[in-house]
């Protein structure tokens, strides 16, 4: 049961133009939303970070937007650029008790010179 | 630096061995956090330890997976009689308000 889900394996954008990484999840109890960054050979490298009680949290170049009613979220980068060619995982959290991640499976991001 | 740090950085053993991998969280997180993630899977919560209290084991797959946390800081995940299925990426991550930050992970390979 994949409660987060990166339905885009792989995503291939020119340089400078915007990349928009989608996500969505099943449970309505996430309260919380995380997107990593991920190298070969490293540990996921945290992006930024989006509350239920907002729909847009912005951070340099990186925008992430929550709908709640569609259970949805999605990660832009404007402008890409090539050393944003990685894998990036979306993660949801709630008030489990041990706020434990859920991971979606990830989606590689290539930026084309 | 003052990251989450791993060690081994890979392991490779034969199936049925035992096998620790040990993580540092940044110093002063109270919670630490251990997934792993297999060939083209997402990240799967294993075990979460916040303080003293009692951890919650609820995403072990088995009973050959045991983790411990010495001090409140530094963590050893063992594995006993290790599987081929076992073999993955194994992540530690230590975190601070609402937000984990991870390690660089062990490879761990069984042959």
């Amino acid at each position: 049961d994949q409660q987060v889900k990166q339905n885009s394996p792989s995503l291939s954008v020119q340089e400078g133009r915007i990349s928009i990484l989608n996500c969505d999840y099943t449970n309505s109890m996430f309260d919380y939303f995380l997107w990593y960054k991920k190298y070969p050979a490293e540990g996921p490298t945290f992006l930024i970070s989006i509350s239920s009680i907002k729909d847009k949290n912005e951070d340099g170049r990186f925008t992430v937007f929550l709908n709640k009613s569609a259970k949805h979220l999605s990660l832009h980068i404007v402008p890409s650029q090539p050393g944003d060619s990685a894998v990036y995982f979306c993660a949801a959290s709630g008030l489990f008790g041990n706020e434990k991640l859920t991971f979606g499976t990830g989606t590689r991001l290539t930026i084309i010179p | 630096g003052a990251g989450v740090s791993q060690s081994p950085s890979n392991k490779v053993t034969e199936k049925g061995k035992d096998v620790e991998l040990r993580c540092d969280p940044i110093s002063g997180h109270t919670a630490l956090y251990w997934y792993r993630q297999s060939l083209g899977q997402g990240l799967e919560f294993l075990i979460y330890f916040q303080g003293n209290s009692a951890p919650d084991k609820s995403g072990l797959p088995s009973d050959r997976f045991s983790a411990e946390r010495t001090g409140g800081s530094v963590s050893t995940l063992t594995i006993q009689r290790t599987q081929q299925e076992d073999s993955a990426v194994y992540l530690c991550a230590s975190k601070v308000g609402d937000t984990q930050y991870f390690g660089p992970g062990t490879r761990l390979t069984v042959l």
